[in-house]
């Protein structure tokens, strides 16, 4: 079974429409991302947490919301899509525990591929 | 800011050929350096990682050294294979952040054919 899981894998959707993108981990790690990975540009990061109750914006936050309901689970809303917010996005998880200047590996999971009509 | 360039692809190879992907960075403080590999449909994994200059990074066949006098990280590999065949993505992640923020590179495809 794998150890990062996003659902769903693919979703095409209207403008205006709301949808979230789930993010689940058995990995036991303390924080989670949320990247976007558009052509020519690499990955963004949207949003990450440290823990249940640290969430953080990162540098593509605007339109974009996030939910860390457990440990484990980490979704992205978009509140009202719009056709740029067509790219793949990817979850990814790390651990913490070996100390703040540890260099730690984040582990991504499959991506959810979005179409925004 | 903090940025990180890789050369363009794609990258075309026959098998067993000689394999270089540049990769230079623009950063503040003293950096990590990684590459991710992607293969179609997947997310991305590590591939090697070096945290401090003259480091060498290693891993199934691929290799790359930090060289903080020219602020790059090329990945070589001696003989490509077929499988290898992904999108590679060099990335620095700034400790003065206190957490693994990454940046990355745009991604170079690399297709290696029979």
């Amino acid at each position: 079974d794998a150890d990062v899981t996003q659902t769903p894998r693919n979703r095409i959707t209207k403008t205006g429409k709301r949808i979230m993108l789930e993010c689940s981990q058995t990995k036991g790690h303390d924080r989670m991302y949320w990247y976007r990975q558009d052509p020519g540009l690499g990955l963004r990061l949207i949003y990450y947490s440290f823990d249940v109750k640290d969430i953080n914006k990162g540098e593509i936050s605007d339109g974009y919301s996030v939910s860390r309901q457990a440990q484990a689970k980490f979704s992205l809303s978009l509140e009202s899509a719009i056709p740029n917010q067509t790219a793949l996005y990817f979850c990814a998880t790390s651990d913490s525990s070996g100390g703040q200047y540890r260099q730690e590996t984040q582990y991504f999971g499959p991506g959810t591929r979005l179409l925004v009509l | 800011g903090n940025s990180v360039t890789q050369m363009e692809g794609p990258v075309t190879l026959s098998e067993e050929a000689f394999l270089t992907i540049n990769c230079t960075y623009t950063a503040t403080g003293y950096p990590s350096l990684f590459w991710y590999v992607q293969y179609p449909g997947e997310g991305l994994q590590l591939l090697l990682k070096a945290t401090k200059a003259d480091d060498k990074g290693s891993n199934k066949g691929f290799e790359a050294t930090y060289r903080k006098e020219t602020t790059s990280f090329h990945l070589e590999k001696g003989s490509v294979q077929v499988s290898d065949s992904a999108v590679y993505f060099c990335a620095l992640s700034d400790r003065s952040t206190g957490f693994q923020k990454l940046v990355f590179g745009t991604g170079t495809r690399l297709l290696v054919s029979p």
